[in-house]
């Protein structure tokens, strides 16, 4: 079946500029997560949603990073503002949440934003 | 805080030789830990997790708690194994289930 479907791939944006990063979850996945991976480092955890309910948004940097999933579907991770240090791949993560499978991670291709 | 360390940034065997990948962890809790790869051109995949003790494409890896280690293992590495791996940690005994990643090496398998 269709995996984790993210949007756009590539995005570059000019300092100061919104933007909005898409992601489609594997169908029935409750869990979804967002990480950020700067050039050279692992992945790094921005955000966790269980279906519609953000649980935890420790990892979001600044308040200029905002995510949604209001349906416990697709989720939108917005920058407002953006700077240079933003650049970076942000990855959308599923996963089912059932006993035998939890805590198996799903990823999309993410999105490699650049800013300039 | 929960971190985990990969020691080598790159890692480079020949074709056949053995092949260890190093991890450690730090965490106070209950954690569970897994290892994720990462082809050329391709997305972020499981490769294999510490409860599941499985062998998958010749790899294993053993959680020792009392060294904080879960090294990554290969006995005949493949060029087909050069990759990007990752070492992550979870907490098994909570509801978020994020992982903490460590920075990764890269494995290449020359002929």
């Amino acid at each position: 079946g269709a995996g984790v479907s993210q949007s756009p791939r590539y995005k570059v944006a000019k300092r100061g500029q919104d933007v909005a990063l898409r992601c489609d979850p594997i169908s029935g996945h409750v869990s979804l997560f967002w990480y950020q991976q700067a050039l050279g480092q692992g992945p790094e955890f921005l955000t966790y949603f269980q279906n519609e309910a953000q649980l935890d948004k420790s990892g979001l940097p600044s308040d200029r990073f905002f995510a949604e999933r209001p349906e416990g579907s697709v989720s939108t991770l917005k920058i407002q503002r953006t700077q240079q240090e933003d650049s970076a791949v942000y990855l959308c993560a599923s996963s089912p949440r059932r006993v035998h499978l939890k805590n198996i991670q799903y990823f999309g291709a993410g999105t490699r934003l650049s800013v300039l | 805080a929960q971190r985990v360390t990969q020691p080598e940034k790159l890692l480079s065997v020949f074709k056949g030789a053995p092949v260890e990948l190093k991890c450690n962890y730090s965490y106070s809790g209950s954690p569970e830990l897994f290892w994720y790869v990462q082809y050329s051109r391709q997305r972020l995949q499981l490769l294999l997790r510490h409860i599941s003790r499985e062998s998958i494409k010749g790899f294993t890896a053993d959680l020792n708690k009392g060294e904080t280690s879960f090294h990554l293992k290969k006995p005949f590495a493949q060029e087909e194994d050069s990759a990007m791996y990752y070492c992550a940690l979870s907490d098994s005994g909570g509801s978020n289930y994020k992982l903490t990643f460590g920075k990764g090496t890269l494995l290449t398998v020359n002929p």
